[in-house]
């Protein structure tokens, strides 16, 4: 499965729109680009996830490069309970479901 | 979404004793659960990924005779760490497959401590 490559922290206001990259340019055809997220202390929380065409649901937005190199989670509204460790991970379809967790960035939503 | 809970929450143990830790489904059947340990400051570390009536199968460098995890029915998967010392204490999470090969329902987790 591809690697992908996550900026440490970021900081937003409360109210705003986060914006979450992340790099995966080896990403093949058939690896899809997943998003989950962890609050303190608890366990993780999957978010969305994406072939190569944008998607949306009620927690947030992906958008997908046309080259597929990289990724944008949106979240479009951010609030404190949305500070967390933000993952980005790429999986092959038809995979086990292993998950690879890298260091993730860690989100805080300031007020 | 689906719900999966772990138990105990927290367990605190003296160095040498074993520990089970519970991991159940609580509202869908999971072939598949994983198990994963996390230590303070660092990223999630998957263990072994558990199938419901056979063995599991362990990452490399996690010894399979010290983590024994058991999935005897499709809602349950249980994790012993057995003669724990303090190296061992840890935050354990396990999670179940879902409907997309990579959405996995995760448990609140348990945070274990070796004294």
């Amino acid at each position: 499965d591809a690697k992908t490559t996550q900026p440490t922290s970021m900081d937003c206001a409360e109210g705003r729109a986060a914006n979450l990259p992340c790099n995966h340019s080896t990403i093949s055809g058939n690896e899809y680009v997943y998003w989950y997220r962890q609050i303190h202390s608890q366990g993780p929380q999957y978010i969305i996830h994406g072939l190569k065409n944008n998607e949306t649901n009620e927690m947030a937005s992906l958008i997908i490069t046309e080259d597929r190199k990289s990724s944008t989670l949106i979240l479009p509204h951010a609030t404190l309970r949305d500070t967390a460790v933000y993952y980005c991970i790429v999986l092959r379809s038809g995979n086990t479901g292993k998950l690879i967790f890298g260091q993730g960035t860690t989100l805080q939503v300031k007020p | 979404g689906a719900v999966v809970s772990q138990h105990p929450s927290w367990v605190i143990c003296k160095s040498g004793t074993s520990v089970k830790i519970e991991c159940r489904s609580l509202d869908f059947q999971a072939t598949t659960m994983f198990w994963y340990r996390q230590f303070p400051k660092q990223s999630l570390m998957l263990m072994a990924t558990s199938n419901e009536g056979s063995k599991a199968t362990y990452e490399q460098g996690v010894e399979k005779d010290k983590f024994l995890i058991n999935h005897a029915s499709l809602t349950l998967s249980t994790l012993t760490v057995t003669s724990a010392h303090p190296e061992d204490s840890s935050f354990y999470i396990c999670s179940a497959s879902g409907r997309a090969s990579g959405e996995q329902f995760f448990g609140p987790g348990t945070r274990l401590t070796v004294l």
